[in-house]
């Protein structure tokens, strides 16, 4: 099945500065990749997305880019604020019978004011 | 509206002891699935369900079983409840098995003594 890591699993920035988290997929046949965040004691809420056939994604201050050819992708996120502060997951949805989000281990983020 | 809803939002009770828990979606959406959040924050896929197929993740004990009355609802019932049971378990939706983004409802913190 498929396997998904995730660093770094702490991460710590100033304020206005960026913050980037990475991941890398096992399954070549994995075709949509989302990124959630996840605040202390809430759900998980889905923050973008991005599927195969797609470099790079935008959305305002955060940017994904996936290389599929390494089975990688990236979550950018630029200016950072104290409230981007929370867990960040990536996840990987499998292909066949394994058509599943596979999710990587988090990385807790924090944005020091 | 609340898109995934879920019940109880707390539940403690005594290992051996059967309980269920419920979701519900206003969102039309065919799948439903269950994930498990251990205390190390790390996500893990129990069951895909819509209304042709179940997919079920091999380490799930037999003591779980997801029950479906329609496709708006997607019921968790735990049998036997053991100590390593104790973890965070959220319901989650998505248009299609395989397709598209995910959303996760507020999450059952069950705590088993």
């Amino acid at each position: 099945g498929e396997n998904v890591e995730q660093h770094p699993s702490t991460l710590s920035v100033q304020e206005g500065d960026s913050a980037v988290i990475k991941c890398t997929y096992s399954d070549s046949a994995s075709n949509y990749f989302p990124w959630y965040k996840q605040e202390l004691g809430k759900r998980p809420q889905l923050i973008i997305d991005i599927r195969s056939n797609v470099g790079e994604k935008k959305d305002q201050r955060i940017a994904v880019t996936l290389n599929k050819t390494a089975k990688h992708f990236s979550l950018h996120i630029t200016e950072t604020q104290p409230e981007d502060s929370a867990v960040y997951f990536c996840a990987a949805l499998g292909e066949g019978s394994a058509r599943q989000l596979t999710f990587g281990s988090g990385t807790q983020l924090t944005v020091l004011p | 509206d609340t898109a995934v809803s879920q019940t109880p939002k707390y539940l403690v009770t005594q290992m051996g002891n059967d309980k269920s828990i419920k979701c519900e979606q206003n969102l039309g959406h065919d799948t439903m699935y269950w994930y498990k959040q251990d205390s190390k924050k790390f996500l893990k896929i129990m069951f895909s369900y819509n209304n042709k197929e179940l997919i079920i993740n091999e380490t799930v004990p037999n003591r779980f079983s997801p029950k479906s009355p329609d496709k708006a609802h997607l019921n968790l019932h735990i049998n036997s409840l053991e100590l390593g049971d104790s973890a965070v378990y959220f319901c989650a939706s998505s248009q299609d098995l395989g397709v598209g983004a995910q959303y996760f409802g507020p999450g059952t913190r069950l705590l088993v003594l």
